[in-house]
């Protein structure tokens, strides 16, 4: 069975920073491009960031660009985000996500996913 | 970046109603289009890829349809466990980009 495990969530101060994990099995986990995508309160889905199978293409929003970082250890089965310089509009719940069918993060549906880990961002 | 809506927002409906629900790109997006449920507390599960395949384990009343800019997810009969939010994503290209979702209520 697929799973997905997010840790690394918690209680922040802007302008400061975060690194989420995500711990993959039941699958070959080198195979699959990665995914993050976050849910505010109550509002729906963005899309995060998205990594190749091997870490040589990756892809950001505009909203996390220059900030956050996505990178993944294969060896591991993890994958990780580092979160930068966050702002109160980063509070969400991080969800991580496998690729559907490709090593590669182009053209790719999320399936599936973490339960999620929550970042809150407040002084 | 492509923008997706949804129609309606919200929308209430009977056990055993069929139901469709639009999602609508703001660009061609061939059909890289796919549909997710998601019930409160829960992530997100994947149903249709590619605008009409149907994930597996996922019951044959949902189906989907539709390329180019225009799609639509539909559930024959609509069952107890399926009143949810059910959202759309475009994976033509980066940034990914969902639908602001549709919410499946009991009428």
């Amino acid at each position: 069975e697929v799973q997905l495990v997010e840790s690394g969530g918690g209680l922040v101060q802007p302008g400061r920073s975060l690194r989420l994990s995500c711990a993959a099995s039941g699958f070959t986990f080198d195979d699959y491009a990665m995914h993050w995508v976050r849910q505010a309160p109550g509002k729906g889905l963005e899309w995060v960031s998205g990594i190749s199978w091997n870490g040589g293409s990756l892809g950001y929003a505009d909203s996390v660009k220059g900030r956050f970082t996505i990178s993944r250890d294969n060896a591991k089965n993890s994958l990780y985000l580092q979160m930068n310089s966050l702002r109160t509009e980063d509070m969400a719940l991080y969800y991580c996500a496998k690729s559907g069918g490709s090593g590669t993060y182009y053209n790719n549906w999320f399936d599936p996913w973490g339960q999620g880990t929550l970042v809150t961002v407040s002084s | 970046d492509i923008q997706m809506t949804q129609s309606p927002s919200s929308l209430s409906a009977s056990v055993g109603d069929r139901v469709t629900i639009t999602c609508r790109a703001s660009q061609s997006i061939s059909s890289y289009l796919n549909w997710y449920q998601q019930k409160p507390g829960k992530a997100p599960q994947l149903l249709i890829y590619a605008a009409s395949s149907l994930q597996s384990g996922v019951p044959s009343r949902f189906s989907g349809s539709g390329s180019g800019t225009d799609f639509t997810l539909t559930i024959s009969s609509l069952q107890p466990e399926d009143f949810a939010t059910y959202y759309c994503q475009q994976s033509y290209s980066t940034p990914y980009t969902f639908g602001q979702g549709t919410n499946l209520e009991i009428k």
